[in-house]
């Protein structure tokens, strides 16, 4: 059985860039969450993809959109960067929703000049 | 909505010595309640989780919560750490009739273990 996994593992881009980082979920796992971890807090959910359909989204703005693929993988895009979208980001995933069964993956470390 | 408050940002500890990480709640529905372990530069893992049934859980390495819910509280103990236990710990709640699996997170309490 594989764990998440998530590429690339860091990232530099420049205020005003796109960025997409992606996500490979569990064996047997249909949903993907993503979280935002910035420096010294707590992840913040972004938003959740249940069987290639957003299920619930977190208080980030339009710029920040999600894809899930038929073999239940993910991608967060990331358009306009801001400095402030400096961070870890975290996908978790899951079965069918459910919150007490999520897996994490190691993140991508995103850095925005 | 729900909110997690871990109420010390930073708890310094000798290694063998007890230690207990504060983690209170608010929520109007029920909620489950999580504690997660974060490594330097990994991810997160599950250490322990409460669903329901006996308020005390205990994970595989030695740390136990104990669910209060006329308190709202879900701290975290371990009896006597170790070095290895050096690390960022993050409680979080889930709504249980939820349906997004959405995950509320504390900001995190850094445990040192001092030799």
């Amino acid at each position: 059985e594989t764990g998440v996994t998530q590429s690339p593992t860091h990232l530099i881009k420049t205020r005003g860039q796109q960025v997409t980082l992606r996500c490979s979920s569990q064996s047997g796992h249909n949903t993907v969450s993503w979280y935002q971890q910035a420096l010294g807090q707590g992840p913040q959910f972004i938003f959740q993809y249940y069987r290639e359909e957003e299920n619930g989204r977190g208080n980030f703005p339009p710029r920040f959109s999600g894809l899930q693929f038929p073999n239940y993988s993910s991608e967060l895009n990331v358009n306009a960067l801001e400095l402030d979208d400096s961070a870890l980001y975290l996908c978790a995933s899951t079965r069918d929703g459910v919150s007490y069964e999520q897996y994490f993956g190691p993140g991508t470390r995103l850095t925005v000049t | 909505a729900q909110s997690v408050t871990q109420l010390d940002s930073q708890v310094p500890v000798f290694e063998e010595a007890p230690v207990e990480l504060r983690c209170n709640y608010s929520s109007s529905v029920s909620v489950y309640l999580f504690w997660y372990v974060q490594y330097p530069n990994q991810g997160l893992q599950l250490l322990l989780k409460y669903l329901s049934g006996s308020t005390l859980v205990e994970s595989i390495n030695g740390f136990e919560a104990e669910f209060n819910k006329s308190q709202t509280s879900f701290h975290l103990r371990k009896p006597s750490v170790h070095i290895s236990d050096t690390a960022e710990y993050f409680c979080a709640v889930s709504e249980v009739s939820g349906n997004t699996g959405k995950l509320i997170f504390g900001q995190g309490t850094t445990l040192q273990v001092k030799p």
